[in-house]
């Protein structure tokens, strides 16, 4: 059974960069067919999409944040990462990874979520 | 504001039928049927409920139903029970900008 698990820094301080890692377990991120996706939700607010990496490297990100956004698969520890740059207030919220197995809105899998702070 | 517009809360007794409306502009849903709904326990993990309008993946109840109709997705929770007490969050793949979109989510209560 795939399992996700969110881990990073919780505070981080407004303009730096805000990096979390998502490790698989129980199945492998270069399995095809999957795309490995994060997504978010402000406190009190509903959940926004992020983005999502494909098992072949290719990357898919929401318009609105793409300028600032990263998302890489790191091969050899089955984890994918995402960077989220010159973060502010707005960027507080709870970060989840989540699987989705065909590419359309199918994120049958999830991790619990990680907090993160932005304030200095 | 999101692309997809829910209700903020529905409310029923147990045994009731309750359906949270999702409703886009033609850009949100496209012409295609990727429309999901995800159940949200404060703390844990979100669940798929229904996948492509109306699919219920393998393990849920098939209390849970979706269907769509032009701009509007729906999700029915069939005998209202006390642990359907969650927030319900429709989604879209959009094919214009190939990005998923999420509604503002519904707080269901059993009162």
């Amino acid at each position: 059974q795939v399992q996700l698990q969110e881990s990073g820094p919780g505070l981080v301080k407004p303009s730096q960069t805000l990096s979390l890692t998502c490790t698989v377990s129980g199945g492998s991120i270069h399995s095809g067919g999957h795309y490995w996706s994060w997504i978010r939700q402000h406190p009190g607010k509903g959940l926004e999409w992020i983005g999502c990496i494909y098992f072949s490297g290719n990357t898919y990100y929401n318009p609105s944040l793409k300028s600032r956004i990263t998302i890489s698969g790191e091969t050899s520890q089955n984890q994918f990462s995402l960077q989220l740059s010159s973060v502010t207030a707005a960027d507080t919220a709870v970060y989840y990874c989540a699987r989705d197995s065909n590419g359309y809105n199918f994120l049958d899998v999830w991790g619990k979520g990680t907090t993160v702070t932005v304030s200095s | 504001q999101s692309a997809l517009a829910q209700p903020a809360s529905v409310s029923g007794s147990p045994g009731q039928s309750i359906t949270i409306s999702c409703t886009g502009a033609s850009s949100a849903f496209g012409v295609h049927n990727y429309v999901s709904w995800y159940q949200l326990y404060p703390g844990k993990a979100p669940k798929l409920l229904i996948y492509e309008v109306s699919n219920r993946p393998s393990g849920v109840s098939h209390r849970f139903s979706g269907s769509k109709s032009g701009n509007t997705a729906s999700l029915t929770i069939s005998g209202l029970q006390a642990e359907d007490e969650a927030d319900y969050y429709c989604s879209s793949y959009t094919s214009r900008t190939m990005s998923v979109v999420f509604g503002g989510g519904t707080k269901v209560t059993v009162i």
